[in-house]
C-alpha cells in the first residue's frame, strides 16, 4: 500500500494559465475526492467520484475547473485559465465506499500559486 | 458551505496537559469524524463514531458525540509536542449527499 500520490508537489503559475493535477489512489480504492485548501480554512469539498463516474461536484465550482477518472483508476484535475484566486492546496483522498465505516486516506496535496 | 465548526480556533498548552476540541455540526448525521493534518501535508484519520455511539476511544484519543447537541469531542491526554498540528471534525453534508464536509479546524500547540 503506497497511499494516495499526488503530483507535482508544488505548481507556480502565471495568470491565465492552464494547470492540470494528477491523484493515484489506492489500488482498491473505488471513490476519489478532490479538495481545495486555504490558509487557515478546513478543506473546501470539489468533486468525487465513484469509479470512474463523477457523482457530485459543488456548485461553488466554475465551469474553469474540470476533473476527470478515466478507467476509474488515477484522477486528473484541470484549471483553466487561472486566477489568483486559485491559489490554494488541492488534496485528494480516496476511500473504499460500501465498508460501514469509510473513511478518507488524503494525499500530501498540491501546492499552487498563481502569480 | 461547512457542517462542522470546531472550537477553540488556536488551542496552547504545555506537554503533559490535555487538549479538549470542540465540533459542532448543524443536520443529522451518520457518522462523525475527526482528522489531523500537520503543516503543509495532507489530512489522517484519527477516530471514526457513529451516531448511535456516545463515546469512543483510540490510544490517547477520546471522541464524545452527543446528538442531541449536534456536538462532539476530541479529547488528546497526556499531549507531546509531537501533536502539534490542526485537528478537524468532518460528518456528511446531509441531504443525500455522501461527501464529507471539513470544519474550520483546531490549531492546537503543544510547547515541550
Amino acid at each position: 500500500d503506497t497511499g494516495v500520490s499526488q503530483n507535482p508537489r508544488h505548481k507556480i503559475t502565471k495568470r491565465g494559465q492552464n494547470v492540470t493535477f494528477r491523484c493515484d489512489p489506492i489500488s482498491e480504492h473505488n471513490r476519489l475526492y478532490w479538495y481545495r485548501q486555504t490558509l487557515g480554512q478546513g478543506p473546501e469539498f470539489l468533486t468525487y467520484f465513484q469509479n470512474e463516474a463523477q457523482l457530485e461536484k459543488s456548485r461553488l465550482l466554475s465551469d474553469r475547473f474540470s476533473a476527470e477518472r478515466p478507467k476509474g483508476s488515477f484522477s486528473t484535475l484541470e484549471i483553466q485559465r487561472t486566477e489568483q484566486g486559485d491559489s490554494a492546496m488541492y488534496l485528494c483522498a480516496s476511500s473504499l465506499w460500501g465498508l460501514p465505516n469509510e473513511k478518507l486516506f488524503f494525499g500530501s496535496g498540491t501546492q499552487l500559486s498563481v502569480l | 458551505s461547512q457542517q462542522g465548526e470546531e472550537d477553540p480556533q488556536a488551542l496552547s498548552i504545555q506537554e503533559g496537559e490535555n487538549a479538549t476540541m470542540n465540533c459542532s455540526y448543524k443536520t443529522s448525521i451518520n457518522n462523525l469524524q475527526w482528522y489531523r493534518q500537520n503543516s503543509g501535508r495532507g489530512l489522517v484519520h484519527l477516530i471514526l463514531i457513529r451516531s448511535n455511539e456516545r463515546e469512543k476511544h483510540s490510544g490517547r484519543l477520546r471522541v464524545t458525540l452527543d446528538t442531541s447537541k449536534k456536538s462532539s469531542s476530541l479529547l488528546i491526554t497526556a499531549s507531546r509536542a509531537a501533536d502539534t498540528a490542526s485537528y478537524f471534525c468532518a460528518t456528511d453534508a446531509g441531504g443525500g449527499s455522501e461527501k464529507l464536509v471539513f470544519g474550520k479546524g483546531t490549531k492546537l500547540t503543544v510547547n515541550p
